[in-house]
């Protein structure tokens, strides 16, 4: 069956360095891929989504790109602000029914 | 925004006792979601439904049922609560899948505790 691999756990950074998150993925199928977040005590949030090969997608300054070739959609963003403390899910779509394969997730904790 | 509503926020529930979680949208979307969310696992769907009165299977099915009464309404019933129904349950909801798929709304969640 499909599945999603966010290998960091945990990223602790100070405010205004870059960050990257990974994800990898695996299917037989075509993907969409998500990213939601969840801030302390709310609901996940869509970040970003994409299906498109090699096209890179923005939102709020994050940014990934679907690699095929690779099967990652790693989230990246250039400077990390306090506000974006949160936990971060990798999702994969292959189907109809919208229904979404999560990864474990990656706590992200921005420190001043 | 679209809005999801889950109720109750939070329960304490005994081992074996019958616990039912509720969910309600004013989306007017037609499919509708209840996942867990476990640390380590991230969140996993439990039951999906895409019309009233009709409800499917997810990938951790076992333990739980669902009903979809309405577009608005989906619950999600625990007849035996056991200690590894511990987690903390989200409901969603979105629109059909169309030239890309849609992304899912999500409530808040509700915290479950089985004693």
């Amino acid at each position: 069956g499909d599945s999603v691999t966010q290998t960091e756990g945990l990223v602790t950074l100070t405010k205004g360095l870059p960050v990257m998150l990974n994800c990898t993925y695996q299917t037989t199928y075509s993907p969409f891929l998500f990213w939601y977040v969840q801030h302390l005590n709310e609901a996940p949030k869509l970040l970003l989504k994409s299906s498109t090969d090699n096209k890179r997608t923005e939102h709020q300054g994050f940014y990934a790109t679907l690699h095929k070739s690779s099967s990652s959609f790693h989230l990246q963003k250039s400077s990390v602000q306090l506000s974006d403390s949160a936990l971060y899910f990798c999702a994969l779509s292959t189907g109809s029914f919208n229904k979404l394969t999560f990864g474990a997730g990656t706590r992200l904790a921005v420190c001043p | 925004e679209a809005a999801v509503t889950q109720s109750p926020r939070s329960k304490v529930a005994v081992t074996g006792g019958k616990v039912t979680l509720s969910c309600h949208q004013t989306n007017n979307h037609d499919y509708m979601y209840w996942y867990r969310q476990d640390t380590g696992h991230g969140l996993r769907l439990i039951h999906y439904s895409y019309v009233a009165d009709s409800t499917e299977k997810g990938d951790i099915p076992d333990g739980y049922k669902a009903s979809r009464p309405s577009q608005e309404n989906f619950s999600l019933i625990l007849e035996l609560a056991s200690l590894s129904q511990t987690a903390v349950y989200f409901c969603a909801s979105s629109d059909p899948p169309r030239h890309s798929n849609e992304r899912l709304f999500f409530g808040h969640g509700t915290k479950l505790s089985v004693l």
